[in-house]
């Protein structure tokens, strides 16, 4: 079952501030934040492991409700090369390196 | 360089025909992945595998069939089953907890 993501799309001026919600059904091992621009490969972002240790990005943050199984992702003073969709993934709580599921993503348009 | 390379970066397949789609890593990743992408869908997992000769089904394995006889190779074959394969599809791989690295696609459309 997919993650589900929100907003759907998000357009900002350059310099605003965006948060991207992702949710599960199911208990969460981690979550895993991608960007993708149109036709390239999705970028890692972020990764938020169960008991709080996170890797990532130094200009994008993320926080992880494990109870709530939901995550979120902050993206302050934007810049245009933030624009792209955003994917957040999440990896049940089974063990092992099983399948990443992924949301449908979140379009963030930013213009000058 | 260590990465993901996937080819062809476009592939053309007829009506009725299989088609394989190769995927290659020299990351020394044990796992491995392959998602299909349409629009609005997101990234829907086909099949992914944790080691060698091992493979298990993901969300959308219909019409799809693949094999990892190798640690560095997971090719993704495209049956005439799949009843609409025009999609972008994703190769990724991932050691232990750490992120999934992703290659840079093939395009596959039905003519």
């Amino acid at each position: 079952q997919q993650p589900v993501q929100s907003p759907q799309a998000v357009i900002l001026r350059e310099g605003e501030d965006a948060v991207i919600n992702c949710s599960s059904s199911k208990a969460l091992y981690s979550v895993h934040w991608y960007r993708q621009k149109h036709g390239e490969a999705p970028v890692f972002l972020m990764i938020l492991l169960k008991g709080g240790e996170q890797k990532g990005h130094e200009k994008i943050s993320a926080s992880f409700n494990e109870k709530k199984q939901q995550s979120s992702l902050y993206l302050t003073a934007s810049q245009l090369s933030y624009s792209g969709t955003y994917f957040c993934g999440f990896r049940g709580s089974g063990g092992g390196a099983d399948g990443l599921t992924f949301g449908k993503g979140t379009h963030l348009i930013i213009q000058p | 360089d260590g990465g993901i390379t996937q080819s062809p970066k476009y592939l053309f397949r007829k009506e009725g025909q299989n088609v394989t789609l190769s995927c290659e890593q020299n990351l020394n990743h044990d796992a491995m992945y392959w998602y299909r992408q349409d629009p609005g869908q997101g990234l829907r997992l086909i099949y992914y595998s944790q080691i060698v000769n091992d493979f298990q089904k993901g969300d959308i394995a219909e019409g799809y069939s693949v094999s990892r006889e190798k640690k560095e190779s997971f090719p993704l074959t495209v049956t005439s089953a799949q009843k609409n394969p025009t999609a972008f599809y994703l190769c990724a791989s991932r050691s232990g907890i750490a992120e999934a690295f992703f290659g840079q696609g093939t395009r596959l459309t039905v003519v």
